[in-house]
């Protein structure tokens, strides 16, 4: 059974850059998209991006400018880093697999595994 | 961008309720809509994807439906597990895959 694991700094500060991995276990990192998502304490969920394994990515279009994301099948982990960043952009930050299923001929993608989230604060 | 939005925000109901929540792009997305369940300090868990196909292990009491701009999960008869805030997310080409603002179940 595949399961996910955020890690990386708890505490930020502003200005600097955000940086968390997740780690896959149970199964290959391999032929999959892969998510990051991150929900403010009592807020919704914003999609922040998801990279293929080959390194094909697709960012959301309001953080684009400061998002990368990496992928290392050797290690099976995948990263995600966030630059200049302000308080807004505490939350917590999850990781999460993207799979495709057909459905009438057509391929629609839904994240079926999360990892149980990491909580990132910004301040000084 | 694509825009979702859900309605209620939140509501209250009791345990054997039948409960609807609906959900709006502000574009037509096809059936390009998933909706996860999220309880307090936990990740979502997708429920529904290409809005009306059931996730593996999810029970058979959770439904969803709609095409184009307008969709609706449904669960048949509510169970104490399922107490929780429910998402909308659109997963058609344009990005970003948006997720709708939630909708919080209750207890009455």
């Amino acid at each position: 059974q595949v399961q996910l694991q955020e890690s990386g700094p708890g505490l930020v500060k502003p200005s600097e850059t955000l940086s968390l991995t997740c780690t896959v276990s149970g199964g290959s990192i391999s032929s999959y998209y892969w998510s990051w998502i991150r929900q403010p304490a009592g807020k919704g969920l914003e999609w922040i991006g998801r990279i293929y394994t080959s390194g094909s990515t697709n960012y959301n279009p309001s953080l684009k400018s400061r998002v990368t994301m990496s992928v290392d099948t050797s290690k099976n982990q995948f990263s995600l880093k966030l630059s200049s960043v302000t308080a807004a952009d505490t939350a917590v930050y999850y990781c999460a697999r993207d799979i495709p299923a057909m459905v009438k001929d057509y391929y629609y993608y839904g994240m079926d595994v999360w990892g149980q989230g990491t909580t990132v604060t910004v301040s000084s | 961008d694509i825009q979702m939005t859900q309605s209620p925000s939140s509501l209250s109901a009791s345990v054997g309720d039948r409960v609807t929540i609906t959900c709006r792009a502000s574009q037509s997305i096809s059936s390009y809509l998933n909706w996860y369940q999220q309880k307090p300090g936990k990740a979502p868990k997708l429920l529904i994807y290409a809005a009306s196909s059931l996730q593996s292990g999810v029970p058979s009491r959770f439904s969803g439906s709609g095409s184009g701009t307008d969709f609706t999960l449904t669960i048949s008869s509510l169970q104490p597990e399922d107490f929780a805030t429910y998402y909308c997310q659109q997963s058609y080409s344009t990005l970003p895959f948006t997720f709708g603002p939630g909708t919080k179940v209750d207890i009455k």
